[in-house]
């Protein structure tokens, strides 16, 4: 049975700050994805990630991924007010349907 | 509008009622897929849809009824609503040529 584990659930970091989100999957996967959600609102994609040692990045966030380790990150540059939001990691199974198991999500709020 | 919308975007229901939820797409997208999303549990896949008339289980199906007669369209329907499947509904779609899934902006379900 395919897990995903996200860690740190919740993270409060200040502005100008680094930090990173882990999101750790139990069985073999090449894909992967990440989200962003604000309060009361749908998904909005981040980054899809196709292969073994692949790196994205997008203004203050970058994500990789490392399929031997089953691992996952996404590393947050300078945090600023407006990353403030859950974010979701999301891996791949059931081949070509692209079927998503989606970690529980990290809060992350930005304090001034 | 184009792109994906769902209906009713907030639901309260009674115990017991039948109840039914609509997602439709304007993209004519072959994959369609219905999330739940709880605190505590990210989002889980309820049922999928590869093409019209295609559908499978996802991770948390019982409960739950699906249909697809048209490409673009893909309700969901809870037979007889418990208290269990109050949450928040997400309708998604995909193009086979293409790795991004797309969501809906959801429907909260509230079963009383």
């Amino acid at each position: 049975e395919l897990k995903v584990e996200q860690n740190p659930l919740f993270l409060s970091m200040q502005e100008g700050k680094n930090y990173t989100i882990y999101c750790n999957y139990s069985t073999t996967s090449d894909r992967l994805y990440w989200y962003r959600q604000d309060p009361g609102k749908s998904l909005e994609s981040l980054f899809v990630l196709l292969s073994n040692g692949a790196v994205k990045q997008e203004g203050r966030l970058m994500a990789s991924l490392d399929t031997k380790a089953r691992l996952s990150t996404l590393h947050i540059t300078a945090a600023v007010h407006d990353l403030s939001a859950t974010y979701f990691c999301a891996v791949v199974y059931g081949g070509a349907t692209n079927k998503l198991i989606f970690g529980t999500g990290t809060l992350l709020a930005v304090q001034p | 509008d184009a792109g994906i919308t769902q209906s009713p975007r907030y639901k309260i229901t009674e115990t017991g009622r039948q109840v039914t939820l609509m997602c439709h797409q304007t993209w004519s997208h072959s994959y369609m897929f219905w999330y739940r999303q709880d605190l505590g549990h990210g989002l889980r896949l309820i049922y999928y849809s590869a093409a019209a008339d295609i559908t499978d289980k996802g991770e948390v199906p019982d409960g739950y009824v699906v249909s697809r007669s048209k490409t673009e369209n893909f309700p969901l329907t809870l037979e007889s609503a418990t208290r269990s499947q109050t949450s928040v509904y997400f309708c998604a779609s995909r193009d086979p040529g293409m790795w991004e899934q797309f969501f809906g902006p959801g429907t909260r379900l509230t079963v009383l």
